[in-house]
């Protein structure tokens, strides 16, 4: 099992461009989500999805989108990157059990310029 | 916000030492779990207490919680300069029907050898 992978590791942007985090699974999770972590605040939830088809927005969601057309893939999209993303970014996914724990992708580190 | 927090938010200790660091969350919980970060790395389950258990151990690890007061302390005995990281308390309230996890800022701990 890989678990979560998120690709890529690293990546720079200038403002304005767009892109896409790549978020895998292969632990037949129906729930996964992604957090940005940022110096002093934690992990703040932006979108999850709690199945094929179905998302919906956490705390923080303005200027990413997602879609989940498979249960193994969730991609975080920014649609116009802003220096204000510049964070590290993580994918977690849970089993629908009753223990809620997650397992965490390793990262990525997102800088807009 | 529903975010927990962590006290302290920086601990500095001597290999072989007790590292104790506390969580108080808001309002009522389903259970609380504890996470780790290792530097540039993605958070890595540790423990998970419900809301009727009073203690739980794990190896080194030692989790109480104290719902009257709404807080939870996390301690690991005989410290290791592995166990340098940051730690991170979760907390799932109840009636979240999704299973949404609620982070705090952390404790950084550094063991020194």
């Amino acid at each position: 099992n890989a678990g979560v992978t998120q690709t890529p590791k690293f990546q720079v942007l200038k403002t304005g461009q767009s892109m896409t985090l790549q978020c895998a699974q292969d632990m037949n999770h129906e729930y996964m989500s992604w957090y940005r972590q940022d110096p002093g605040m934690g992990l703040r939830l932006i979108h999850y999805s709690v199945g094929a088809g179905i998302t919906d927005q956490g705390e923080v969601p303005n200027g990413y989108n997602v879609s989940r057309s498979t249960t193994e893939d969730f991609p975080l999209r920014l649609l116009s990157a802003a220096p204000s993303q510049t964070s590290v970014y993580f994918c977690a996914s849970r089993d629908r059990d009753g223990r809620y724990e997650q397992y965490f992708g390793p990262g990525t580190r997102l800088t807009v310029t | 916000s529903q975010q927990g927090e962590e006290d302290p938010q920086a601990l500095s200790i001597q290999e072989g030492e007790n590292a104790t660091m506390n969580c108080s969350y808001k309002t009522s919980i389903n259970n609380l779990q504890w996470y780790r970060q290792n530097s540039g790395r993605g958070l890595v389950h540790l423990i998970l207490i419900r809301s009727n258990e009073r203690e739980k151990h794990s190896g080194r690890l030692r989790v109480t919680l104290d719902t009257s007061k709404k807080s939870s302390s996390l301690l690991i005995t005989a410290s290791r300069a592995a166990d340098t990281a940051s730690y991170f308390c979760a907390t799932l309230y109840r009636g979240s029907t999704l299973g949404r996890l609620y982070f705090g800022r952390g404790t950084q701990l550094t063991v020194w050898p």
